[in-house]
């Protein structure tokens, strides 16, 4: 069975400093990995995925993550957070879970708070 | 145009009553799932159906039934409603493991037991 494992469940930043979010993930095959942003009171909406090729995933809002398969880690990362990046983030992977379909898994996520 | 719709937004009932979620898809996607989201964020998938057909089902109270009248519709009924029932569920589709559209998520139906 494949799991996910966020190491912080609280983050909190000021405007402007680097934000790291730790993402782990136990899985015996190939996976594909992603990190979602909830903002609050929507849905999820994808940040960025990665399923082959580059390590080094560059995805939307300046943010970006890298795969290190040695680790089995997923990271994600930004140079400078901004207030709207105030939000919930979620580590997922996923997997063949039998019968050719691929279920993704989630991790429980991240809370990130901004402080302007 | 909205790519996974559910319907309603929100839906507040008693306890022990019956009722339904619905979830249409218009990306042409083949997999379908329901995911519910606890009060404390945890996203925990219940059901997968892979062109109408189920593929995972989690351990979910018989309760809940998943219905696929066809690949594009994934609906969610809940008999007996208890108020552990309350929670955020969301639909989403994929194109499979390989699909450049990834996993795409509805805006989620709120519901609350009361």
């Amino acid at each position: 069975a494949q799991s996910v494992s966020q190491h912080n469940h609280h983050v909190i930043l000021s405007e402007a400093a680097s934000l790291e979010l730790g993402c782990n993930y136990s899985y015996g095959g190939t996976v594909n990995l992603f990190w979602y942003v909830q903002y609050p009171g929507q849905h999820l909406q994808l940040l960025l995925k990665y399923f082959s090729g580059d390590p080094l995933v560059k995805g939307i809002k300046g943010f970006e993550a890298e795969f290190i398969k040695s680790k089995f880690s997923f990271n994600l990362r930004k140079p400078s957070v901004q207030w709207s990046d105030t939000a919930e983030y979620f580590c997922a992977v996923n997997g063949d879970s039998g019968a050719g379909s691929y279920q993704l898994t989630f991790g429980k996520g991240t809370k990130l708070s901004v402080i302007p | 145009d909205t790519a996974v719709s559910q319907t309603p937004k929100y839906l507040v009932t008693q306890m022990g009553n019956d009722k339904s979620i619905k979830c249409e898809q218009n990306l042409g996607h083949d997999t379908m799932y329901w995911y519910k989201q606890d009060s404390k964020k945890f996203l925990k998938i219940m059901f997968s159906y892979n062109n109408k057909e189920l593929i995972i089902n989690e351990t979910v109270p018989n309760r809940f039934s998943p219905k696929s009248p066809d690949k594009a519709h994934l609906n969610l009924h809940i008999n007996s409603l208890e108020l552990g029932d309350s929670a955020v569920y969301f639909c989403a589709s994929s194109g499979g493991r390989d699909s450049v559209y990834g996993y795409t998520f509805g805006s989620g139906t709120r519901l609350t037991v009361v």
